[in-house]
């Protein structure tokens, strides 16, 4: 079946390292997305993509760097630069459109301490 | 550029209806819904792409007033299952491009009780 893998599910880090999150996805989307959930925040938009090697920033991506050197992965760096890296974190790709709406990774909960 | 909500929080009787609102400051090209359950991905419900559309999901149906800027979420004879987080997700364009992403609510927490 086709779908999006987020891994890990779970993260610990200790404050001041960097930490890589990992999106893979076999549906042929084109667009990727990454969100960051915190409790009564809704998802905020961190990056996107819409094709391979290009991406664009969302509302708050000051801390994270992405990269998209293939289709199927868009894999998310949350850098010791951002002051509060706790949150859930889901990623999302779309075919290339809004119309078709959105499917989204399990996610992957990161904890700094 | 993210959408309002209201209410933040709904808690039904199974078999009773809910209404949820999405308002937007922008122009919108779409409105979506989604449904959260506790530590899981949203799923989505539907999408409306234009004004005065109305789209339904069994007992699950939205509308979106383009003009308004506004969708609302029908939820009528509620069931057990449909406990969760509703997000709202609408969608903004740059200009010229036809590609969009989704900003999304803060999210209605809906509670259905036996």
């Amino acid at each position: 079946d086709g779908g999006i893998t987020q891994s890990p599910k779970y993260l610990f880090r200790k404050e001041g390292q960097n930490v890589t999150l990992s999106c893979e996805q076999n549906l042929n989307h084109d667009a990727m997305y990454w969100y960051r959930q915190d409790p009564g925040q809704g998802l905020r938009l961190i990056y996107y993509s819409q094709i391979v090697n290009d991406f664009q920033k969302g509302d708050i991506a000051e801390g994270y760097s992405v990269s998209r050197e293939k289709k199927e992965s868009f894999p998310l760096t949350v850098t010791s630069a951002q002051k509060n890296p706790t949150a859930f974190y889901l990623c999302a790709s779309s075919i290339g459109t809004a119309m078709y709406g959105y499917t989204f990774g399990s996610g992957t909960r990161l904890t700094v301490v | 550029q993210q959408p309002v909500q209201s209410p933040q929080a709904v808690i039904l009787r199974e078999g009773e209806d809910a209404v949820i609102n999405c308002s937007s400051s922008k122009a919108l090209y779409s409105v979506h819904w989604y449904r959260q359950k506790h530590g899981e991905a949203p799923v989505f419900l539907m999408i409306l792409l234009k004004g005065g559309e109305q789209k339904g999901h069994e007992k699950i149906s939205a509308s979106f007033n383009e003009k308004k800027q506004q969708s609302s979420l029908y939820l009528t004879a509620s069931q057990l299952s449909y406990s969760g987080t509703y997000f709202c997700g609408t969608e903004v364009r740059d200009r010229g491009s036809t590609l969009g992403r989704l900003y999304f609510g803060r999210g209605t927490q809906l509670t259905v009780w036996p």
